[in-house]
């Protein structure tokens, strides 16, 4: 069974700084990661998603790595702003897509301080 | 947001009675997903659907059915509900993202309280 799990739980830097989330997953058979925002009391924004065959990904300040043979993935954000304050969840598809749900962790709580 | 819709919003309820939540897409996407949230387990697959009539049970799908008449609309039952289903539920679509690959988007969620 595919376990994913996100370090640190949560995570309060002064702005401006530069920052890493990182994510792993159990299962290295993965067919796409993705990762999410989640403000408080709303649903999910997808940031990134990253298929199995690919490095990273890109997006503003924002940037996702997939190292699928050890099962980790990080997603960094630079210079970061009171605005990105969420939380960040990664969740990992298994192999085969289709109709395959998505395995969650259980995110990373960002505050940035002004 | 994939034009997922999701009611009710907010729901209050009692101990064994049931309950029917709704999620309409108004894209035609074949892939529909139940998830819950809950603070220490994060969220985790309730059922899916791979077509109208066809559906398929998830990692915690005791408690809960679903059904899909429709393309657009896949309902979510708690046939007697029960405190510990007290959570947040979203619905998501599975599309094909700008990254050319199949995507999940979510709708803005159900908060489900069972008295």
């Amino acid at each position: 069974k595919q376990e994913v799990t996100q370090i640190p739980a949560a995570l309060s830097v002064p702005e401006g700084e530069n920052l890493v989330l990182n994510c792993s997953f159990t299962d290295s058979a993965i067919y796409n990661l993705q990762w999410f925002r989640q403000d408080p009391g709303k649903g999910l924004t997808s940031l990134l998603l990253i298929q199995s065959s690919q490095r990273e990904q890109t997006s503003g300040r924002l940037n996702a790595s997939l190292d699928k043979s050890s099962g980790r993935s990080t997603l960094y954000i630079a210079a970061s702003q009171p605005g990105d304050s969420a939380t960040y969840l990664c969740a990992v598809r298994d192999s085969g897509g289709g109709a395959d749900g998505l395995t969650f962790g259980k995110g990373t709580h960002l505050i940035i301080q002004p | 947001d994939a034009g997922i819709t999701q009611s009710p919003r907010h729901k209050v309820t009692e101990t064994g009675t049931p309950v029917t939540l709704r999620c309409h897409q108004t894209e035609n996407h074949r892939y529909m997903y139940w998830y819950r949230q809950d603070p220490g387990h994060g969220l985790r697959l309730i059922h899916y659907s791979y077509g109208v009539k066809d559906t398929d049970k998830g990692e915690v799908s005791d408690g809960y059915s679903v059904s899909r008449s429709k393309t657009e609309d896949f309902l979510l039952t708690l046939e007697s509900a029960t405190s510990s289903q007290t959570s947040v539920y979203f619905c998501a679509i599975s599309a094909v993202g700008a990254s050319g690959t199949d995507t999940q988007y979510f709708g803005p969620g159900t908060r489900l309280t069972v008295l």
